[in-house]
């Protein structure tokens, strides 16, 4: 069945220093890929996606590219802040519309 | 404003009491979903709803039933609640495009606890 294996955290994370975040997934067809964020007492929020290979996404700074061949849609970010600190989520659906997601990664930024 | 919105927010309850967490949106959305989140487990799909009168198990259905008598809500009913039922719980909504579900918008969680 389709997986979503993202890096397991905490990352902790200096102010400004370069975040990646891992993730692979396996699935068949053309799935869609996410990642989503949940700051602390909030639901899941949509921070980027993309639907096909080698299609980018970004969003505040974020960037994750569709890589096919690579079975993977990893996380960057170049300059942390304090208010990036949440945990994210790597999910994919696929191609009958059933979204699955990885356990999720806690990032901690420090002044 | 478009949302998602679960009601309660955290609720404390003992095991085999029933109970309901609602969960409406207004964005005239056809799917409707529910996940619990558990520690290292990620999130992990209870049941979902294609539209109105239309629902199908996810990955983690026992011990859950819903109902989707109207478009705009989609409420979880434990009927006997367990103490292996603590956890947080999201209720999420997407449009559905050319019969395959678009971008999921999550609630605020609500957080179960059985004791």
């Amino acid at each position: 069945g389709d997986s979503v294996t993202q890096m397991e955290g905490p990352v902790t994370l200096s102010e400004e220093a370069f975040l990646t975040i891992n993730c692979t997934y396996t699935a068949t067809g053309y799935p869609s890929l996410f990642w989503y964020v949940q700051y602390p007492g909030e639901g899941l929020q949509l921070l980027l996606k993309a639907t096909k290979a080698d299609d980018k996404g970004s969003n505040k700074g974020f960037e994750a590219t569709y890589r096919k061949e690579t079975t993977s849609f990893h996380l960057e970010k170049g300059s942390v802040q304090v208010s990036d600190s949440a945990v994210y989520f790597c999910a994919l659906k696929n191609s009958w519309g059933k979204f699955q997601f990885g356990a999720g990664t806690q990032v901690v930024v420090t002044p | 404003e478009a949302q998602v919105t679960q009601n309660p927010r955290y609720l404390i309850t003992v095991t085999g009491k029933k109970l309901t967490v609602t969960c409406s949106q207004n964005m005239n959305h056809e799917y409707m979903s529910w996940y619990r989140q558990d520690p290292g487990l990620g999130l992990r799909q209870i049941y979902y709803s294609m539209n109105v009168e239309v629902t199908d198990k996810g990955d983690v259905p026992e011990g859950y039933k819903v109902s989707r008598k109207e478009k705009r809500n989609f409420p979880l009913i434990l009927e006997s609640p367990s103490p292996n039922q603590t956890s947080l719980y999201f209720c999420a909504s997407s449009l559905v495009i050319a019969g395959v579900v678009d971008t999921q918008y999550f609630g605020p969680g609500t957080r179960l606890t059985v004791l």
